[in-house]
């Protein structure tokens, strides 16, 4: 059972694009929102986190937009950029301590210069 | 100044098997974890230790042992190993007043012969 389904699986962007990837999610007691960046050869890396309080959160050419009544989040990347290609995962989980992130499949995004 | 770090990096090994990876964190945090991530790139929570206790334990066969000697380490012990336990394995980190903030280490590649 899937709990955090994310698409598309892989994107193309022009540089200088907007990439957008979504997600969706099941369990309403998830209460935190991230999303992580993975290179080839490498762990995934926080990118940009948000919380069921705000619909919103932007950091840099990053923002992650949230419809609480939806169950859907998404992560938007302005001016995308050939260094942004990489892996993206969202993931949820419940804030306990302990709890695991429940990951979506990932979405695979290369930006061609 | 390497904050989640796992040893080894690569592991080619025979089936039946016996391997372990460690992990190491030097950020002070309470609790750790342990993701698999398959040839697909889904990435899949197996244990979670919070100040050495665990926390939770996923479907994985008993064949993973995880062991936590103290807060910073938590090491993946794997006995008779299968052809289906090759993967990426990683190993993360959370800080008590941030439960939900992971920090993942670089992954070791099992690849089981």
């Amino acid at each position: 059972q899937q709990q955090v389904k994310q698409s598309p699986q892989s994107l193309i962007v022009q540089k200088g694009g907007i990439s957008i990837i979504n997600c969706a999610y099941e369990n309403t007691a998830f209460d935190y929102f991230p999303w992580y960046q993975q290179f080839p050869g490498k762990g995934p890396a926080l990118l940009i986190a948000i919380r069921p309080d705000v619909s919103e959160k932007k950091e840099g050419r990053f923002t992650i937009s949230f419809n609480k009544s939806a169950k859907q989040f998404s992560l938007h990347i302005m001016d995308s950029q050939p260094g942004d290609s990489a892996t993206y995962f969202c993931a949820a989980s419940s804030g306990q301590a302990g709890t695991a992130l429940i990951f979506g499949k990932g979405t695979t995004l290369s930006v061609s210069s | 100044d390497t904050a989640v770090s796992q040893t080894p990096k690569y592991l080619v090994t025979q089936m039946g098997n016996d391997k372990s990876i460690k992990c190491e964190q030097n950020l002070g945090h309470d609790t750790m974890y342990w993701y698999k991530q398959d040839s697909k790139k889904f990435l899949k929570i197996m244990f979670s230790y919070n100040n050495k206790e665990l926390i939770i334990n996923e479907t994985v066969p008993n064949r993973f042992s995880p062991k936590s000697p103290d807060k910073a380490h938590l090491n993946l012990h794997i006995n008779s190993l299968e052809l289906g336990d090759s993967a990426v394995y990683f190993c993360a980190s959370s800080p008590a007043n941030l439960v939900d903030t992971q920090y993942f280490g670089p992954g070791t590649r099992l690849t089981v012969l």
